[in-house]
């Protein structure tokens, strides 16, 4: 069991430009989490997805941010035109259950915007 | 939507003192509090739960109380050991459909030997 997987690690790109984060959960957990965490606001919810379908996104910045998770396999965490305020560390977490279950938390993607 | 509320930003304690964070909640329809420990450099790491149909669970060193009517959960901490040094978060989710963690600000534990 390798765990939940992130890629890429870190990733910098310039204010505007596009980011794609991926996670791939742990086999056979059912549900999938997305969270941020900066210095500032602490660990945020996003957004998460139970088998498959999307679930509760009221964490997400409705403009530039979107998730989705096309199989059961991974998932992506898309921020359109960047901005220096998206800069943190993105996790991804996965459980067996959506509730009440622990969630396994991945590495993360640090995300730095220029 | 909920708050979390977690009072202490800093602890620091002796080897093998006992170690309390402490934390709140304003959503009285939480029923799932998980505990996480995040070492420099790593992502978190699952440390014990409790659900809101108990008042009280142990594991080894950790035991984790919860009082429903002061909405306040906290993590005790025994023989506590310098490998216990980390950042603590507390988290409280509703439950049913809404399984989303709500986090606290966390506490820096220092066990100093």
């Amino acid at each position: 069991n390798a765990g939940v997987i992130q890629t890429p690690r870190h990733k910098v790109t310039g204010k505007g430009q596009e980011a794609t984060l991926w996670c791939e959960p742990i086999s056979g957990h059912s549900a999938v989490f997305w969270y941020r965490q900066t210095i500032v606001q602490g660990l945020e919810f996003l957004t998460y997805f139970r088998n498959q379908a999307p679930i509760d996104d009221s964490g997400m910045p409705k403009e530039r941010f979107s998730a989705q998770m096309p199989n059961q396999s991974h998932s992506t965490l898309k921020i359109q035109s960047t901005q220096p305020q998206d800069s943190a560390v993105y996790l991804c977490a996965s459980s067996l259950e959506d509730w009440g279950a622990e969630q396994f938390f991945g590495p993360g993607t640090r995300l730095t915007v220029l | 939507g909920e708050k979390v509320e977690q009072h202490e930003s800093t602890l620091s304690v002796r080897e093998g003192d006992s170690a309390v964070i402490n934390c709140t909640y304003t959503d009285t329809a939480s029923s799932y509090f998980p505990w996480y420990k995040q070492e420099a450099g790593k992502s978190l790491h699952f440390v014990i739960d409790i659900r809101s149909n108990v008042d009280r669970k142990q594991s080894q060193r950790l035991t984790v109380l919860l009082d429903k009517k002061a909405k306040r959960f906290s993590l005790h901490i025994t023989a506590t050991q310098p490998e216990d040094s980390a950042i603590y978060f507390c988290a409280a989710s509703r439950g049913g459909s809404n399984a989303k963690l709500t986090f606290g600000k966390g506490t820096k534990l220092s066990v100093k030997s």
